[in-house]
C-alpha cells in the first residue's frame, strides 16, 4: 500500500527567507506525486505534480519540487516566501497506470510566515 | 468553464439528523471522488463513482454513509443519523475519464458541524 509522510507539521519562516517542506512516500509501484495548497477555510489548489520525465518540477506561485526516487522523497521548495504563502500544504500520491484513481494525502504542513 | 461545485458550503445538523452533501463535477467530467478532512488532519479518500456506478468505496464507513452519482444531477453523499464525530470538511473532486490518477479537480468543500 502507498503512504505519505510529511515530516514537519508546522514550519515557521521569516518573510523573504527560503523554505523547504519535506515529503517522503512509500510505494512498491510507480506513483504520481502532487503538492496541494489549502488556504484557510478553502478547498485544495494544485501547486504542482510529477508524472514522469524531469525530476525537477516547477509549479505555481514560485514553488518547485524535486522527485528523488532513491530517497523516495518529493520535497517542496521556494527561494523566497511571502506573507500570502501562509497556508497548509499537502503532499500526495496516486498509483500510476492504475484504475484505482484514489489520491493518498499526507497529514499536512502548516507554513506560517513571519514579517 | 465552472469548477467543481459543492453545496451547501456549511451545514449544521443535530445528532441523529441526516446530512446530504451535493457535488456537481466540472463540465465533461464523469468521475467523482469524495474525501473527508477531519480537524487538523489530511484528506482521506472515501469513495469513487462514475455515472450510476460505485467503483471504489473502500474508504466509506460501513454504516450510515452512502453515495450516489445518478445519470442526471449531482453526486450526493448522504450521512444518516449523524454523530459528533462526523463533523469534518467533505471535499468532492472530479476528473475526465481515465485520468483520475493524475488529474483531479477539487471543489471548495462542505463543512459539516454536528451539534
Amino acid at each position: 500500500a502507498q503512504s505519505v509522510t510529511q515530516l514537519d507539521s508546522q514550519v515557521p519562516v521569516f518573510e523573504e527567507a527560503p523554505v523547504e517542506l519535506r515529503c517522503n512516500y512509500s510505494s512498491s509501484v510507480s506513483v504520481y506525486l502532487f503538492w496541494y495548497v489549502q488556504y484557510p477555510n478553502q478547498g485544495l489548489q494544485l501547486l504542482l505534480k510529477y508524472l514522469s520525465g524531469s525530476t525537477l518540477v516547477k509549479g505555481i506561485n514560485g514553488f518547485e519540487a524535486e522527485f528523488n526516487k532513491s530517497q523516495t522523497s518529493f520535497h517542496l521548495r521556494k527561494p523566497s516566501v511571502h506573507i500570502s504563502d501562509t497556508a497548509e500544504y499537502f503532499c500526495a500520491v496516486s498509483v500510476a497506470y492504475s484504475s484505482a484513481s484514489k489520491i493518498i494525502f499526507g497529514s499536512g504542513t502548516r507554513l506560517s510566515i513571519r514579517p | 468553464n465552472a469548477g467543481v461545485m459543492q453545496n451547501p458550503r456549511h451545514l449544521v445538523r443535530r445528532r441523529g439528523q441526516e446530512a446530504r452533501l451535493r457535488c456537481s463535477p466540472m463540465k465533461g467530467h464523469s468521475h467523482v471522488y469524495w474525501y473527508r478532512q477531519l480537524p487538523e488532519e489530511g484528506l482521506k479518500f472515501m469513495v469513487y463513482l462514475q455515472k450510476e456506478n460505485i467503483i471504489d468505496e473502500s474508504g466509506m464507513p460501513k454504516e450510515r454513509f452512502s453515495a450516489e452519482f445518478p445519470k442526471e444531477g449531482p453526486s450526493i453523499l448522504r450521512i444518516q443519523q449523524v454523530v459528533r464525530g462526523d463533523s469534518a470538511a467533505y471535499f468532492c473532486a472530479s476528473s475526465p475519464p481515465d485520468r483520475g490518477m493524475y488529474e483531479q479537480y477539487f471543489g471548495p468543500g462542505t463543512r459539516l458541524t454536528v451539534t
